[in-house]
């Protein structure tokens, strides 16, 4: 069975930091990763998604996230966040059949 | 353009009541799912369903059942709703491994 683990529960960063959640998986087969953001009373909303290729996936609102197959990572970054990037961050895998949610990151941006 | 639809956004009922939570996909996908969601506890997985009539439990299945007569169509069942079933219930739809996910917008459920 697939596992998505999210190490970090909830981080808080100033404005301006840099940010990097962890998100680890366990799969061995083909591997489809998704990083989503929910925003205090809103849905999810898809950040950023890999499937293959280039390693390295740009999403939007100036989010990143780098797969490293040999590591079963696909970290999510952003250079500089601001206070609108509050939010609470899930990474998932997907595969045929299955869709499994890390436990998620709670980001809170002090201004 | 909404893909994913859950027609109950807010919900109050009670205690032993059955409660029917439906959603709806227009992308004419295979595979659709409910999630509940709560505090502390991220999304858990209640039931799947990969094909019409297909189901499979997931990790918490538990006071649920599910319906999948259409392909479209993916409905949540509570037959005797408990207290510990307040929650928020979230649809997902999925074509398959290279393909978007897509979540409805979350079903509030308070049992009282």
């Amino acid at each position: 069975a697939q596992s998505v683990s999210q190490h970090n529960h909830h981080v808080i960063l100033s404005e301006a930091a840099s940010l990097e959640l962890g998100c680890n998986y366990s799969y061995g087969g083909t591997v489809n990763l998704f990083w989503y953001v929910q925003y205090p009373g809103q849905h999810l909303q898809l950040l950023l998604k890999y499937f293959s290729g280039d390693p390295l996936v740009k999403g939007i609102k100036g989010f990143e996230a780098e797969f490293i197959k040999s590591k079963f990572s696909f970290n999510l970054r952003k250079p500089s966040v601001q206070w609108s990037d509050t939010a609470e961050y899930f990474c998932l895998s997907g595969s045929a059949r299955q869709l499994t949610f890390g436990s998620g990151t709670q980001l809170t941006v002090l201004p | 353009d909404v893909k994913v639809t859950q027609s109950s956004r807010y919900l109050v009922k009670r205690t032993g009541e059955k409660v029917f939570l439906e959603c709806v996909q227009d992308m004419d996908h295979e595979n659709m799912f409910w999630y509940r969601q709560d505090p502390g506890l991220g999304l858990r997985l209640i039931y799947f369903s990969y094909d019409v009539k297909m189901k499979e439990k997931g990790d918490i299945p538990e006071g649920y059942s599910v319906s999948r007569e259409k392909k479209e169509r993916f409905s949540l069942i509570l037959e005797s709703a408990s207290t510990n079933q307040t929650s928020m219930y979230l649809c997902a739809s999925f074509r398959g491994s290279g393909n978007t996910i897509y979540f409805g917008e979350g079903s509030w459920l308070t049992v009282v």
